[in-house]
């Protein structure tokens, strides 16, 4: 199993560029979640989704769109980037809703936008 | 809504000593998790300890345990015989239980911990 990847690993854009971040799971994963870690402030979660074809808003929503139309994949878009989304971005996955049922992290994406 | 703090920014403990990292939450609900994760340099995020509000007894994971205070609502972790590989960026995270029927995380700000040789 690959786990959560995610690309790119790096990335600087301009401001009002549009991107999209990929993440993308192989263990059969209902849940996925983005967050953004800035410093001093933590993990904060930007959208989820509890399956295909179902998201949410997390904390940090706006600027950012999702959508899930395959378990596997859940990418992030930015629409019109600002300086004030250069963080580091976040997938994560977990199978089921318990305790046991660990979430795991991909590796990360930094973003500038300058 | 709920909160969770880490008051201490950095911590620092020599190496083979026991070191403990606060963390405190704020919550109404009665079913929750809660969770100790660990990113060293490389960013990755990795679990260390979780802890089930109902259960009264304290988690263990190796050298790694917690102190579960549920009416302090407190929840703070212990490294002994640390490790230079212990250095880390240590987050306290926090997500209601399954009957809530959400899925969201609340993470708190961070301790980053040094290890001296």
């Amino acid at each position: 199993n690959a786990g959560v990847t995610q690309t790119p690993k790096f990335q600087v854009l301009k401001t009002g560029q549009s991107m999209t971040l990929q993440c993308a799971q192989d263990m059969n994963h209902e849940y996925m979640s983005w967050y953004r870690q800035d410093p001093g402030m933590g993990l904060r979660l930007i959208h989820y989704s509890v399956g295909a074809g179902i998201t949410d808003q997390g904390e940090v929503p706006n600027g950012y769109n999702v959508s899930r139309s395959t378990t596997e994949d859940f990418p992030l878009r930015l629409l019109s980037a600002a300086p004030s989304q250069t963080s580091v971005y976040f997938c994560a996955s977990r199978y089921g809703t318990g305790i046991d049922n660990e979430q795991f992290f991909g590796p990360g994406t930094r973003l500038t936008v300058l | 809504a709920q909160t969770v703090t880490q008051s201490q920014p950095e911590m620092s403990v020599q190496e083979a000593e026991t070191v403990t990292l606060s963390c405190t939450y704020d919550t109404s609900e009665s079913d929750y998790y809660l969770f100790w994760y660990k990113q060293p340099p490389s960013r990755q995020m990795i679990l260390v300890i979780r802890q089930e509000a109902y259960k009264q007894q304290n988690a263990t994971e190796n050298r790694f345990s917690v102190n579960f205070q549920k009416a302090a609502k407190s929840f703070s972790l212990k490294i002994s015989d640390s490790q230079l590989g212990d250095a880390a960026m240590y987050f306290c995270a926090y997500r209601r239980g399954i009957t809530s029927g959400t899925y969201k995380y609340i993470f708190g700000t961070g301790t980053r911990l040094k290890v001296l040789a």
